[in-house]
This record gives C-alpha cells, structure tokens and sequence, in this order.
C-alpha cells in the first residue's frame, strides 16, 4: 500500500485566517515532504522532514509553519496568508532520506486564499 | 545546480499506439536518480518509473519504459498501447539527496 492522505481537499480562506493542512501515511516512512505547486507549473519543494525533524526549508515565509507530530503525520499550519498563496499542496513521504528513495504524493490540498 | 528540461508542452497520440515523452537533465553529481510521474487533473501525483544513475538496464514497469542514455543525459518516457486514461501531465524528476527537481511537464492527450 502506497497510500499518502491529506485533508482538506479544498480549503478557502482568507488572508487573516489560520488554518492547517493535514498529511498522513501508515507505510512505515521516515521521511516527509510539502511541495506547492502552482497552476500549469511543476510542484516546488517546500519542507523536508527526517525521521521527524525539519532537514530542508526552501526559504519558505513565515507565514507556512510546517510540524511533524509523530512519524506519520505531518501538518502545515497557515497564518496571514496571500493570495498568491492560491496553490495546489502536495504531501509526500518516502522509506527513508536518500536521493535513491521513491516518493509517494498524497491526492493535495486546493488552497484559494480571498 | 540541477535542470531537468521537457520540450514537449503538448503531445497527441492514437490510442493503442506507443508514444515517446522526452527528458533531458544536467548535473555535475555522478550519483542521481531519475523519476516519472503522472499528474491526472485531480492533482495527485502518481509514481511511474524510476532509474538510478548506476543502472545498467533501462528501467521498465508493465507499459512504461524508461529509455536511459547517460552520455546524451536523456531519460525519454516510453509509454506502450496507450489507454484513454494515459490522458494527464506526466513530469520528469531528477533526485540529489532528499530533494527532487521537476522537469516543466508534458500534456499527454490520447486520442480515440
């Protein structure tokens, strides 16, 4: 089983709005991902977690506050946001850190921010 | 740095017929991995087919083969029989360590 979840699948808020994005596998995976993907564009890598810890930030604002709970969920907490935030989120986890793993998306996150 | 390029925007191919998606990458790393992914309009991105930089065969997964050729740094996507649910954006990927870099796409259209 391959299978990475996420909630909500749609989400609109506004720019004073917090809201979190929630992601889980069960496969056992060690390593997390958020990529925002625009319309028309490839996604772009946001956070990484390893083994629970935050390993890569693509200099991400503030304003996305990622969180690794346990070894299975991993959150994106949102907060002042901007419309240009208006993106597709995708969660993705992988066996373990490594250039040679395969990583599985999860169905993402339409975020319209107003 | 890494670049991962697809020139094919758009493509149409017949149903049933095989059809060849391109993927070249640059990169000074003599160690990487190569990922396809297909991206339906629901949006979730679907593993295809993967290559290491060190494999000696080209890799392949039921009706997707991946045409690896090192020295041209090409890592072309055959698909085999097209179905009408091959229809999405497929994405090439190059891996270095934890971070995957996509290619611009390609919109495959499979046509009755």
């Amino acid at each position: 089983d391959t299978e990475v979840t996420q909630t909500p699948k749609h989400l609109v808020m506004g720019m004073t709005n917090k809201k979190s994005l929630k992601c889980e596998q069960h496969m056992g995976h060690r390593a997390m991902y958020w990529y925002k993907q625009k319309a028309k564009k490839p996604p772009e890598l946001m956070f990484v977690y390893s083994y629970e810890k935050l390993s890569i930030n693509e200099s991400v604002p503030s304003r996305f506050s990622p969180e690794c709970p346990n070894s299975s969920l991993l959150n994106l907490h949102l907060h002042a946001l901007q419309p240009e935030d208006s993106a597709l989120y995708l969660c993705a986890s992988s066996q373990a850190p490594g250039q040679q793993e395969t990583q599985y998306f999860g169905p993402g996150t339409r975020l319209l921010v107003l | 740095a890494q670049k991962i390029t697809q020139t094919q925007p758009g493509m149409f191919v017949q149903e049933k017929e095989a059809v060849t998606l391109d993927c070249t990458y640059d990169t000074s790393d003599p160690s990487y991995g190569l990922f396809w992914y297909k991206q339906p309009s629901s949006g979730e991105m679907i593993f295809l087919i993967y290559q290491g930089s060190y494999d000696q065969q080209n890799a392949t997964e039921g009706r997707y083969s991946l045409n690896f050729q090192k020295a041209r740094k090409s890592a072309n996507l055959v698909i085999s029989a097209s179905q009408l649910g091959d229809s999405a954006m497929y994405f090439c990927a190059m891996s270095r360590g934890n971070m995957l870099t996509f290619g611009g796409g390609t919109r495959l259209m499979v046509k009755p």
